[in-house]
């Protein structure tokens, strides 16, 4: 089985801070991908960025990056610069062979909200 | 380059009806998931489409059904609505690869309102 586990309900950054959101899982899969989505209130979950079990190094997309700890199971989220448009609710997921591909299994999420 | 839409945006149900939600995927993707986000929670898999087949199921009940069409949209049916039925029902849509880095993009959802 997989499990997700996001444990900050909320964070607050002041805008142009850099701020890290934790997750941390669990899987008994060999092989595994890790995501993270943001999802605004207008509801679409949008995809940031992917981290392969077997990457060797941490993923970046721009302003993201992806704090990988694969022995502490962690996957943090490291978002730089905050802008405003950053308040948003942050998921982390992950998918695996025992989830056969095609389930991706998300934690409860954060919320993030930036200050001016 | 078409994202992935949902119709309807809202909806509101009365318990013991029928609902029927669509998903047109992402240009060039052949393959639809179907979510239910629950308020304050992550989104838990319903069930996935592929070549008009349902290739995997999450832990919801029959009353939960789908269809995909062979220009690969899909449907989500819910028959015999409860109150727990009313969440944000999300679409996504990715390619047949069975591969951890396979990304799902998400639609903007359908909210379902059951009263």
């Amino acid at each position: 089985a997989q499990k997700i586990t996001q444990t900050q309900p909320g964070m607050f950054v002041q805008e142009k801070e850099a701020v890290t959101l934790d997750c941390t899982y669990d899987t008994s899969d060999p092989s595994y991908g890790l995501f993270w989505y943001k999802q605004p209130s207008s509801g679409e979950m949008i995809f940031l960025i992917y981290q392969g079990s077997y990457d060797q190094q941490n993923a970046t997309e721009g302003r993201y990056s992806l704090n990988f700890q694969k022995a502490r199971k962690s996957a943090n989220l490291v978002i730089s610069a905050s802008q405003l448009g950053d308040s948003a609710m942050y998921f982390c997921a992950m998918r695996g062979i025992s989830g056969g591909y095609q389930k991706v299994t998300f934690g409860t999420g954060t919320k993030l909200q930036v200050i001016p | 380059d078409a994202g992935v839409t949902q119709s309807p945006t809202h909806l509101i149900k009365t318990r013991g009806q029928q609902v029927t939600l669509r998903c047109s995927p992402k240009s060039g993707h052949d393959t639809v998931s179907w979510y239910q986000q629950a308020l304050g929670q992550g989104p838990q898999f319903i069930f996935q489409y592929y070549e008009e087949e349902e290739r995997q199921r999450g832990n919801f009940p029959d009353r939960f059904s789908g269809h995909q069409f062979p220009n690969y949209s899909s449907e989500l049916n819910v028959n015999a609505l409860l109150l727990g039925d009313s969440a944000l029902y999300l679409c996504a849509s990715s390619l047949a690869r069975d591969s951890n880095q396979e990304t799902q993009y998400f639609g903007p959802g359908t909210r379902l309102l059951v009263l």
